[in-house]
């Protein structure tokens, strides 16, 4: 089955530039959508495709892919992202079909 | 904007069967391009898919669960339903829906109910 990895912790100061990564065999190859999950909250969809912002989503959040690494990029963090960010693929080789990365605790200081 | 509500009994015996009901308003179940979900997490855990229903009834499993799972639509009452067969304590877990948008490139997740916490527990 498709594996992603996510590193658990990610902290940056306010103002800053966020950086969350997710690996995965040839992810490059594959699109990769985002969700944020704030304590206690559902999940939400905050990137799809890559880099795709569904409509209310601010433009400080954007997403790139390539190789084995996709990122997820926050600019200009505020203390309302403070949250857990997970990775998704569509993998179709397998029953496994939708894979979420393990989450990442961004932490704003 | 859709809508979707997660219910269900809250607490279930080990053994016997889990049932939850999943009801979306302000989108049809029976509308094309979609398809719809239920993934669970487990306490300070990560997202967990378990499986996928088309309006048509076509689903797909994660294949840890296939043996005890089964999804079911039901398009007169705007529903789609999860059960999950002999339950054990590691079942615990708050049980989402959601609705899959999917294409011939990927699916993704773009609505999600609000979550409902099911326990396994004598």
């Amino acid at each position: 089955s498709y594996v992603l990895t996510q590193s658990p912790s990610v902290s940056v100061a306010p103002g800053k530039t966020a950086r969350i990564t997710c690996g995965g065999h040839n992810i490059g190859d594959k699109s990769v959508h985002w969700y944020q999950q704030k304590r206690g909250q559902a999940p939400v969809l905050v990137i799809y495709f890559d880099s795709d912002r569904p409509s209310g989503i601010p433009e400080r959040f954007s997403g790139s892919n390539s190789g084995n690494t996709a990122t997820l990029t926050i600019s200009r963090v505020e203390a309302g992202d403070e949250a857990d960010y997970y990775c998704q693929v569509w993998d179709s080789d397998t029953d496994h079909r939708e894979v979420f990365g393990g989450g990442t605790k961004l932490t704003v200081l | 904007q859709v809508q979707l509500q997660e219910s269900g009994p809250g607490l279930v015996k080990p053994s016997q069967t889990l049932s939850l009901t999943c009801t979306v308003s302000g989108a049809s179940v029976s509308s094309g391009g979609f398809y719809w979900s239920w993934i669970r997490q487990f306490p300070g855990k990560g997202l967990e898919w378990i499986g996928n229903i088309y309006s048509s009834g076509i689903t797909y499993y994660h294949l840890s669960f296939k043996s005890r799972v089964s999804i079911s639509i039901d398009t007169s009452k705007n529903q789609f339903s999860l059960k999950l067969t002999s339950v054990t304590a590691a079942d615990t877990a708050v049980y989402y829906c959601a609705r899959v948008t999917t294409t011939s490139d990927s699916d993704y997740f773009d609505s999600w109910g609000q979550g409902t916490l099911l326990t396994v527990s004598s």
